[in-house]
């Protein structure tokens, strides 16, 4: 089965350093979308592009986070400086143009931890 | 103000037995409501989409049923197992055209034990 692949699993690293993520979407798919998982939050949308394009960042603070798609298999998501309130899961997920009625599919998340 | 809420918040039942989650919400205007099923450690994975017309839909050992009028979906999970063990959680799609966006519930972690 075709799967989100993200990179790192895990990341430990202490405040002020900079957090590259990345995230390689499904094949074909031309909708990626990025969250962030807390307990007290839940799922909560930091970006989203179409065709590569950013459509929606709003979710994401824009002073530290940066989300880009170089090219169709690859999407990053970038903090600098790192905080420890941005301490999450962070998920990638994919899908296709007409995204709410088609399912996205999740990457398995990078835990970061912001000492 | 768009909501979504879920309950129980937490839940454990033997293996074998019936559960059903709920999920409320306080949208407008509705488009669809999907659950996705969370396993630990892993990212969520699409069960089923209700849309507005559709009042029940099952998919295996789970059924969906949306009450569009009381803004109200539960999950039915039928003779439960070991592997259903996992965080269910709600997503409604609110608002049209390129004001859509996905509002999320907290999600109920079911714990099934033998």
């Amino acid at each position: 089965d075709a799967r989100v692949t993200q990179t790192p699993r895990h990341k430990v690293t202490e405040m002020g350093q900079e957090v590259t993520m990345r995230c390689q979407p499904i094949l074909g798919h031309n909708t990626v979308f990025w969250y962030r998982q807390t307990m007290m939050q839940g799922l909560e949308l930091l970006a989203y592009f179409r065709n590569r394009a950013p459509l929606d960042d709003s979710g994401m603070p824009k002073d530290r986070f940066s989300a880009e798609m170089p090219d169709a298999t690859l999407a990053t998501l970038k903090i600098q400086p790192s905080e420890p309130r941005d301490s999450a899961v962070y998920f990638c997920a994919s899908g296709f143009q007409g995204w709410d009625d088609q399912p996205q599919h999740f990457g398995d998340g990078t835990r970061l931890s912001i000492l | 103000k768009n909501q979504v809420e879920q309950s129980p918040q937490s839940l454990i039942i033997l293996e074998g037995k019936n559960c059903t989650l709920q999920c409320n919400y306080t949208v407008s205007p509705f488009s669809n409501l999907r659950w996705y099923k969370q396993d630990t450690g892993r990212g969520p994975v699409s069960l089923t989409i209700m849309t507005f017309s559709e009042n029940t839909k099952s998919n295996g050992r789970y059924t969906a049923t949306l009450d569009a009028d009381t803004k109200q979906s539960s999950l039915h999970i039928t003779a439960s197992q070991l592997s259903d063990s996992a965080s269910y959680i709600c997503v409604v799609s609110a608002g049209a055209g390129n004001n859509r966006k996905l509002i999320w519930g907290l999600g109920t972690s079911l714990a099934v034990n033998p």
